[in-house]
This record gives structure tokens, C-alpha cells and sequence, in this order.
């Protein structure tokens, strides 16, 4: 699987936006991206997937760059239960079934 | 619809005990995951399965670790005589069945986790 690099850490202001960039520059033409975040104490939840077109569910919105060597996980009005470690992946789809995480980035939200 | 169940939530140990974590999939998911999370790290892959079948097991240790997962009842993750370095947050994933498609890969489900703690 592809690598990714995120910033280790980001904050952002209750009730604004967040965008969580994520370069993956290795990708190729059949990789998929995921975002999965970590909430304290809990395990990984998905949060939304996408392969060359921009991409919007109820959790966030995912931007993939026109050469999909990186992507922009957006958080439109971001919560306090949205402070958690958020994880980019880049998934073959014609390769083995684990999920490689990186560090991630730990997202800070300041009332 | 249940999500996936881990049990115990923590786990104490004493230096060679064993431990033993359990994952009870979601319904209909035939396709378990383990993953070790070490104190300020990232998660790192264990073991992938299917019933009765392990498909991967390229992350395990090879010693003292092992996993099942049976026809009927919750995966197993045993790890024989812990050490101190076994102290980590273990969690399971699951997923459906692979869809008939090429190209699409399924979302992994994630549990609550096991706390284990070797004393």
C-alpha cells in the first residue's frame, strides 16, 4: 500500500471548518483513499473513501487533488466530539486485505 | 444492529500468564481482523481471518501469539506467557463478505478494543 504523510497535529476553532491534508504521492491509478478517525479510547471508525471524484457523506467531504497525489479530508463545522486522530490510508484494491496506519494527524478542537 | 463486540474491555496480567481476547464479529461479517496499538503509536496490523481460515498472518509474532477463528463463537487472540512489552490496546475489525466485484473493497468495522495490562 501506498505511503501517506500527514501533519501530526492540527487544532481548529469550535464550529469552524477543518480541512486535514494528506499527500500520497506514490498512489497508483487503482488506490483507493480512506479516512478513518480515532475518537479517545475507542477504535477506528471509517469516515469516508473515495478514488478520483470529490466525495461528500454525513461525517465530512473528501477532496482528491486532479493528480490524486493528495487529498483534503474536510470537516465542515467541526464539534467537540470531533477532536480525535485521523488517518488517511491508501488501499490497492488488488492487494492484501490489512489497513496500514501511519501516525495520523491529532485534530485539537478549541471551544 | 449490534457493532463489534470485544470483551474483556481490560485485561490485567501477571508476567507468563496467558491471555486470551475475544472479538464477536458484526452479524453477517465473515472476515476478522486484529490490530495492536502500543501506548502513543500507531495501529499495526496482526492477523487477518476468515472462518476457520487464517488468510494472513504477516504482523503476528511468531511466537506465543496465536488466533482462531471457529465456525461458531467470537474469534480468539491468545497470547501464551505475556510480557511486560505485551501491554497494548488490541483491536478487532470486521467486514462482509467480499462483494462479486473487482475493485471494491470493504469497509472495516472496528471494536471498542482490549486494554491489556501486564504487571
Amino acid at each position: 500500500d501506498a505511503k501517506t504523510t500527514q501533519p501530526n497535529s492540527m487544532e481548529s476553532n469550535e464550529e469552524e471548518p477543518v480541512h486535514l491534508p494528506c499527500n500520497h504521492s506514490t498512489i497508483s491509478g487503482t488506490d483507493y483513499i480512506h479516512w478513518y478517525r480515532q475518537l479517545p479510547s475507542q477504535g477506528p471508525e471509517y469516515v469516508i473513501h473515495g478514488l478520483t471524484s470529490n466525495v461528500n457523506n454525513r461525517m465530512a467531504s473528501l477532496a482528491i487533488a486532479e493528480d490524486r497525489k493528495s487529498s483534503t479530508l474536510i470537516l465542515h463545522r467541526a464539534t467537540l466530539r470531533d477532536a480525535a486522530v485521523y488517518y488517511c490510508l491508501v488501499i490497492s484494491n488488488f492487494g492484501n486485505e490489512k489497513l496500514t496506519f501511519g501516525t495520523g494527524t491529532r485534530l485539537t478542537i478549541i471551544p | 444492529n449490534a457493532g463489534v463486540m470485544q470483551n474483556p474491555r481490560h485485561l490485567v496480567r501477571r508476567r507468563g500468564q496467558e491471555a486470551r481476547l475475544r472479538c464477536s464479529p458484526m452479524k453477517g461479517h465473515s472476515h476478522v481482523y486484529w490490530y495492536r496499538q502500543l501506548p502513543e503509536e500507531g495501529l499495526k496490523f496482526m492477523v487477518y481471518l476468515q472462518k476457520e481460515n487464517i488468510i494472513d498472518e504477516s504482523g503476528m509474532p511468531k511466537e506465543r501469539f496465536s488466533a482462531e477463528f471457529p465456525k461458531e463463537g467470537p474469534s480468539i487472540l491468545r497470547i501464551q506467557q505475556v510480557v511486560r512489552g505485551d501491554s497494548a490496546a488490541y483491536f478487532c475489525a470486521s467486514s462482509p463478505p467480499k462483494p462479486p466485484q473487482r475493485g471494491v473493497r470493504e469497509t472495516q468495522y472496528f471494536g471498542p478494543g482490549t486494554r491489556l495490562l501486564v504487571l
